[in-house]
């Protein structure tokens, strides 16, 4: 079964530095690009960042630029986002999602159940 | 950046009404529009990619339609199981941006 599955949330306080795994199962991990994306609390979803299938490229969201980074090891199926300095308006589940190109177009197919970062004193 | 700009934001339809969803972009992106469908407690779930493409697996009263700035998400015949919110996304730009949702409730 193709699977991701999110670990690593928890509560932080502001300033504070945790880091998100993302595992996946099912599927060739390497050969396909990977996102993370969060969603707060009653809210909508925000893109977050993005890591090419082998790890040379990479993008983030203005919001996280800086603080976050993405990273991944293809040989133990895993995906990463270390969070530094959190701000309370990171609080959120964060998802992690496969990321799929069919006919020119990218799409996330694949998503897991998400884990929560709650950043409060 | 690009905006992405749903309406409404939510709705309130019957079992077998036909639904329109419209999203905007703050520029011309072509075809590269996604829909995802949202349920409560759950991950956000493909239906169309492409602007209108079915991803393999989804009902076929979902149908998507446009390009350049304009699109829209069309549910011919409202099902009790369609209850959910609706995102559009953006993928011409690897800076991917969503919309900010439309909630939709069966009456």
């Amino acid at each position: 079964e193709v699977q991701l599955v999110e670990s690593g949330g928890g509560l932080v306080q502001p300033g504070g530095s945790l880091r998100l795994s993302c595992a996946a199962s099912g599927f060739t991990f390497s050969s396909y690009e990977m996102n993370w994306v969060r969603q707060a609390p009653g809210k909508g979803l925000e893109w977050v960042s993005y890591i090419s299938n082998s790890g040379s490229t990479i993008y983030y969201a203005d919001s996280v630029k800086g603080r976050f980074t993405i990273s991944r090891d293809n040989a133990k199926n895993s995906l990463y986002l270390q969070m530094n300095s959190l701000r309370a308006e990171d609080t959120a589940v964060y998802y992690c999602a496969r990321e799929i190109v069919v006919g020119g177009s990218d799409a996330f197919d694949i998503w897991g159940r998400g884990t929560m970062v709650t950043v409060s004193s | 950046d690009i905006q992405m700009t749903q309406s409404p934001s939510s709705l309130s339809a019957s079992v077998g009404d036909r639904v329109t969803i419209t999203c905007r972009a703050s520029q011309r992106i072509s075809k590269y529009l996604n829909w995802y469908q949202q349920k409560p407690g759950e991950a956000p779930k493909l239906l169309i990619y492409g602007a209108s493409t079915l991803q393999s697996g989804v009902p076929s009263r979902f149908c998507g339609s446009g390009s350049g700035t304009d699109f829209t998400l069309t549910i011919s015949s409202l099902q009790p199981e369609d209850s959910a919110t609706y995102y559009c996304q953006q993928s011409y730009i690897t800076q991917y941006s969503f919309g900010q949702g439309t909630k939709l409730e069966i009456k």
